[in-house]
C-alpha cells in the first residue's frame, strides 16, 4: 500500500521567501506529525494533529512556522520569511491511533529545504 | 535539554558479529521506546519497540533491552549484516505529560557493518 508521501522532495529558496511543504499521510491514519532534522542532529518534533482535536504546536520554533491539516488528511507546513537556520530536512509521519497506544509512526521521505 | 541521548555517533562492526547500540534518557515519564533505522535520502523506518512494562523485546535478529532503573536501553543486532549499515535513532514517548503523542529522538548512531 501507499506510504507517507511528501512534496517537494527538494526546495531551494531565498532568504525572506515563504515556503509550503506538503504531506499526504497513510490512508486511515488519524495522527499526523511534523519533525525536522538539521544537519548532524536528531529529529526535532514540530507539531502534531490527532483527529479533530486542537493540534499540539508546542514544537514550532517561531511564529513564522504554521501548519494545517485539511479534512483530516493532507497537511501543509508553511514557513514564512525563511531564514538560513530553517535549512533542514522536514519529515512528516503518520500513525494509526494515538490514544490507543500505538506509537509506531511511519515516516515520509522528507523535504530537504535549503535557504540561500 | 537533550532528553534522549545516543552518546556514540558511530559504530563499526564486522559482518556476523553483534552490534550493540545504546541510548539513555532522562525523562521518567517516558514509557514507550522505539528504534528507527534511516538510510540516506529516506525517512526513518520503524524497527522495534518496547513498552516500559517489559525489559526485553525480540524480533528476529533484533532485540531491545530496557533498564528502567538506569534509564537505559540498547538495541542488539545479531548477526550483523552489511545491509544493516544505516543511521539508527532511539526514540521515546509518554502516555502523559508534555511528551504525550510526540517522539523525542536521540541524535542517531551511524552503524557500519563491514563484509
Amino acid at each position: 500500500g501507499a506510504g507517507v508521501s511528501q512534496s517537494p522532495s527538494n526546495k531551494v529558496t531565498e532568504k525572506g521567501k515563504d515556503v509550503e511543504l506538503r504531506c499526504d499521510p497513510i490512508s486511515g491514519h488519524t495522527a499526523l506529525y511534523w519533525y525536522r532534522q538539521s544537519l548532524g542532529q536528531g529529529l526535532e518534533f514540530l507539531i502534531y494533529f490527532q483527529g479533530n482535536s486542537a493540534p499540539d504546536k508546542s514544537g514550532l520554533p517561531s511564529d513564522r512556522f504554521s501548519a494545517e491539516r485539511t479534512g483530516g488528511s493532507v497537511s501543509t507546513l508553511t514557513i514564512q520569511r525563511t531564514q538560513q537556520e530553517d535549512s533542514a530536512v522536514y519529515l512528516c509521519a503518520s500513525s494509526l491511533d494515538l490514544a490507543g497506544g500505538s506509537y509506531e509512526q511511519y515516516f515520509g521521505p522528507g523535504t530537504r529545504l535549503t535557504v540561500t | 535539554d537533550q532528553q534522549v541521548k545516543q552518546n556514540s555517533p558511530s559504530l563499526s562492526v564486522q559482518e556476523g558479529r553483534i552490534s550493540i547500540l545504546n541510548c539513555d534518557y532522562t525523562n521518567s515519564m517516558f514509557d514507550y521506546f522505539l528504534w528507527y533505522k534511516k538510510y540516506p535520502a529516506e525517512g526513518p523506518t520503524f524497527l522495534i519497540s518496547i513498552s516500559s512494562i517489559k525489559d526485553k523485546n525480540e524480533d528476529g535478529r533484533f532485540t531491545v533491552f530496557l533498564n528502567k532503573s538506569a534509564k537505559h536501553l540498547s538495541l542488539h543486532i545479531v548477526p550483523s549484516q552489511p545491509g544493516d549499515s544505516a543511521v539508527y535513532f532511539c526514540a521515546a514517548s509518554a502516555r502523559g505529560g508534555t511528551s504525550y503523542g510526540k517522539l523525542t529522538f536521540g541524535q542517531g548512531t551511524i552503524l557500519t557493518v563491514h563484509p
